[in-house]
């Protein structure tokens, strides 16, 4: 069966400051791996996906993601982050034989100005 | 583009009653669109996958009778809430896909169920 892991439930940073958000998956196939932002009382936006090709996955909003097939691993990544960026921040993992997304259990972050 | 709307935004109503929340893909076809649940605070959880034109797929431990989903149209997905009671209150958002089986997801903005 398919999981997501985000190991951190709540997560605060500086304005400015790097930000890395972790998320493990573990998945029988090539996983197709997804994260996706929530603001409060909203649905969820994309961020970013990959599902082939280039490991580094560029997404909106200046955040990032990298693939480690080895770690089994999708961390996301933004270098300065704005206040803006206070959210809950999800990953997902399907496949390319149209399992179901797997949501992992979300982290929250705060950003102190 | 891959814009999803739901419909209302929030509903308040009686205990007994039913509840329709509607689902539109705005600018796109959606073979398949998917409702979830999320209670605060919480996670997503999946409760059904439709295809347009056929029945929909509950997962383990969702009431089909109590949750009725109709995918009539390939930018329409329904979801009604039968005789709605306390514990149905949450958060409920429905996604869509261009394609059947693995695709991106893009997800409406959610409706709030409250039930008195």
């Amino acid at each position: 069966a398919q999981s997501v892991t985000q190991p951190d439930i709540h997560i605060t940073v500086s304005e400015g400051a790097s930000l890395e958000l972790r998320c493990n998956y573990s998945y029988g196939a090539t996983p197709y791996l997804f994260w996706y932002v929530q603001s409060p009382g909203q649905g969820l936006q994309l961020l970013l996906k990959y599902f082939s090709g280039d490991t580094l996955v560029q997404g909106i909003k200046g955040f990032e993601a990298e693939f480690k097939r080895s770690q089994s691993s999708f961390n996301l990544r933004k270098p300065s982050v704005h206040w803006s960026d206070a959210a809950e921040y999800f990953c997902a993992v399907g496949g390319s034989s149209g399992d179901k997304l797997t949501f992992g259990t979300g982290t929250r972050l705060a950003v102190r100005p | 583009g891959a814009v999803v709307s739901q419909h209302p935004s929030w509903v308040i109503c009686k205990s007994g009653t039913s509840v329709k929340i509607e689902c539109r893909s705005l600018d796109f076809q959606a073979t398949t669109m998917f409702w979830y649940r999320q209670f605060p605070k919480q996670s997503l959880m999946l409760m059904a996958t439709s295809n347009e034109g056929s029945k929909a797929t509950y997962e383990q431990g969702v009431e089909k009778d109590k949750f009725l989903i109709n995918h009539a149209s390939l930018t329409l997905s329904t979801l009604t809430v039968t005789s709605a009671h306390p514990e149905d209150s949450s958060f409920y958002i429905c996604s869509a896909s261009r394609l059947a089986g693995a695709d991106t997801q893009y997800f409406g903005p959610g409706t709030r169920l409250t039930v008195l």
